[in-house]
């Protein structure tokens, strides 16, 4: 049940584009995505719910795709303050608020 | 505003010792999640309350573990006792609805059970 996150770890330089990608094998309601610097605690990025839409905010953005039961986060012209875990959390109809986070995505960004 | 706060920020016990953490969610929110760190296992959520009441305590892996919110306010965790595989980063966190909100971590707590 623990959606499945790729690439493991990334690295990149400023200026760069990543994309990290979370996988379920269950029908999904809602992803959420969070970054965890090390020695903290994870912090909220945004929440898509199924129907397709596509959230963003600066310069990241994430989309969410019901059919293949995925989601996408989107880094743009990464910056050195992007470094940190990335991980999905996702949440399933009748759930509440209860979260299955992914194992993470590993992403340094080097100047 | 203050944020979710979790005390203590370090534990550091012997095998078999009563372990107590404790957190204090954001005035206001209803509910409240225990989740545990580890390199092995990542981000794992042993229990969660709605107004107080847990919902779902299927994270929690074994009798040695108990939560309890007594009110709004106040939530703790209980290792009985404790073993060095509990050795982790334990982090509270709460939201306001109890569905498809965002969820606000406390700092953590890092214990060691030596």
């Amino acid at each position: 049940q623990q959606p499945v996150q790729s690439p493991q770890a990334v690295i990149l330089r400023e200026g760069e584009d990543a994309v990290i990608n979370c996988s379920s094998s269950k029908a999904l309601y809602s992803v959420h995505w969070y970054r965890q610097k090390h020695g903290e605690a994870p912090v909220f990025l945004m929440i898509l719910l199924k129907g397709g839409e596509q959230k963003g905010h600066d310069k990241i953005s994430a989309s969410f795709n019901e059919k293949k039961q995925q989601s996408s986060l989107y880094l743009t012209a990464s910056q050195l303050s992007y470094s940190g875990t990335y991980f999905c959390g996702t949440g399933f109809v009748g759930d509440g608020n209860k979260l299955v986070f992914g194992a993470g995505t590993i992403l340094r960004v080097k100047s | 505003d203050a944020g979710v706060i979790q005390s203590p920020r370090h534990e550091v016990t012997e095998m078999g010792q009563e372990v107590t953490l404790r957190c204090k969610p954001i005035s206001g929110h209803n509910s409240l999640f225990w989740y545990r760190q580890t390199m092995m296992r990542g981000l794992e959520l042993l229990i969660y309350f709605n107004n107080n009441v847990p919902i779902d305590d299927s994270g929690m892996p074994e009798d040695r573990f108990s939560a309890k919110m007594p009110n709004a306010s106040f939530s703790t965790l209980k290792i009985q006792p404790s073993e060095p595989r509990d050795s982790a980063v334990y982090f509270c966190a709460s939201s306001f609805r109890y569905r498809l909100d965002i969820q606000y971590f406390g700092a953590g707590t890092r214990l060691s059970v030596l």
